[in-house]
């Protein structure tokens, strides 16, 4: 059975750092382009980043670049997010997932407030 | 980027109707285009993947078709659990950009 499970999301106050986790078992992980995908309370869904099988290659949404890592270890089948910086404008509801989405995590909360 | 222009943004049905959402590119996105469902305070779930393919385990009341730059989802006879959000997502160059989502509600 496929299963991504994102961790790591939470409360963080603007300007601070967090670091989002994605542990994926059931598929072969590095066949895969990995991506996140977030969603703001209410909106709908917004692609973050991408990151090539080997993790040479990696791609931001213009709003995110140079503030957001995304990373990947194919010998532990998992996908990270390194967020710095972080704005109000990033809270949302992270989702892990294959790109073009074939597989999702249920997704981690990530609330930036003071 | 390339916009997804998705409507309607909400749609008012009744069981048993047939349901027809479309997403228009503003560019050539070829067959690059994936339909999600998603329910309340759940991960979307992927529908159709490359424009009309139905994907695993999908009931084959959902269709996917293209017409030049329109993408559609129809669902035929719709069932309760079908009720939900829909999203389009065209995935032919960075950045992935998805359509804005389509609400369907029982009158």
């Amino acid at each position: 059975e496929v299963q991504l499970v994102e961790s790591g999301g939470g409360l963080v106050q603007p300007g601070r750092s967090l670091k989002l986790s994605c542990a994926a078992s059931g598929f072969t992980f590095s066949d895969y382009y990995m991506a996140w995908v977030r969603q703001a309370p209410t909106k709908g869904l917004e692609w973050v980043a991408s990151i090539s099988y080997d993790g040479g290659s990696t791609y931001y949404r213009d709003s995110v670049k140079g503030r957001f890592t995304i990373s990947r270890d194919n010998a532990k089948s998992s996908l990270y997010l390194q967020m710095d910086s972080l704005r109000s404008e990033d809270t949302a509801t992270y989702y892990c997932t294959t790109e073009a989405g074939h597989f999702w995590g249920p997704g981690t909360m990530v609330t930036v407030s003071s | 980027d390339i916009q997804m222009t998705q409507s309607p943004s909400s749609m008012s049905v009744s069981l048993g109707d047939t349901v027809t959402i479309t997403c228009r590119a503003s560019q050539d996105v070829g067959i690059y285009v994936n339909w999600f469902q998603q329910k309340p305070g759940k991960s979307p779930r992927r529908m159709i993947y490359r424009a009309t393919n139905l994907a695993d385990g999908v009931p084959s009341r959902f269709s996917g078709s293209r017409s030049g730059s329109d993408y559609s989802l129809t669902i035929s006879s719709l069932e309760s659990e079908d009720v939900a959000d829909y999203h389009c997502l065209q995935y032919d160059e960075y950045p992935p950009t998805f359509g804005g989502g389509t609400k369907l509600e029982l009158k």
